[in-house]
């Protein structure tokens, strides 16, 4: 059974740093493209990045190009996403995804990042 | 950027009633390599979103068949044949022909 698990959310404030983890199972994160997708509050869904299967193709949203670092941990088959200089829009549930045929066909219960002083 | 509208907005519905999405791209979602990659999404409340159809009509694994996907280019539909309680949510088009991934604004279908 395909499991993503997300951990690493909190409240920040503003200029600040987190760094959010995505635990898989039931597959090899090294097969697929992975990827994050973020919902602000009351929002609609909104891509943040993706990662290849093997690491060498990394896209982002321009909104967090600079800020926001996309990394895969093969050994503990984990997704993770490095974000720095936060501000209050990027507040929001971060859901990991898998992604498959163009689609992201398995889905994380999502972990919540607050920025705000 | 490829912009995704949906269709109507909002969809009060009746229990046992079709129910229909409309889906439009700024731009082709033909990918160079022959296929189209709109996918449709439903969030139930408090949930996290489920894929229910990708590359316009193919069913996800354990979605039921009263849920359809249809369309070509630029506009896309999604149909629900009888409406159950459970269907109750907003569903999202998304494309991933072209980075960046973008979504449409997303339907509310509810019970009238």
């Amino acid at each position: 059974e395909v499991q993503l698990v997300e951990s690493g959310g909190g409240l920040v404030q503003p200029g600040g740093s987190l760094r959010l983890s995505c635990a898989a199972s039931g597959f090899t994160i090294s097969s697929y493209w992975m990827g994050w997708v973020r919902q602000a509050p009351g929002k609609g869904l909104e891509w943040v990045a993706n990662i290849k299967q093997d690491g060498s193709e990394k896209y982002y949203v321009d909104s967090v190009k600079g800020r926001f670092t996309i990394s895969r941990d093969t050994a503990q088959n984990s997704l993770y996403l490095q974000m720095n200089s936060l501000r209050a829009e990027d507040t929001a549930v971060y859901y990991c995804a898998q992604a498959m045929g163009g689609a992201f066909d398995y889905w994380g219960q999502g972990t919540l990042a607050t920025v705000s002083s | 950027d490829i912009v995704m509208t949906q269709t109507p907005l909002s969809s009060p519905v009746t229990l046992g009633q079709p129910a229909s999405i409309s889906c439009r791209s700024s731009q082709s979602l033909v990918h160079s390599d022959g296929n189209t990659y709109l996918s449709w999404l439903q969030q139930r409340p408090g949930q996290p979103p489920r894929l229910l159809i990708y590359k316009i009509s193919n069913r996800f694994s354990g979605v039921p068949d009263r849920f359809s996907g249809s369309g070509a280019g630029t506009d896309f539909t999604l149909k629900i044949s009888r409406v159950e309680a459970e269907d109750v949510g907003v569903y999202y088009c998304m494309q991933a022909a072209q980075f960046p991934i973008t979504f449409g604004p997303g339907t509310k279908v509810d019970v009238k």
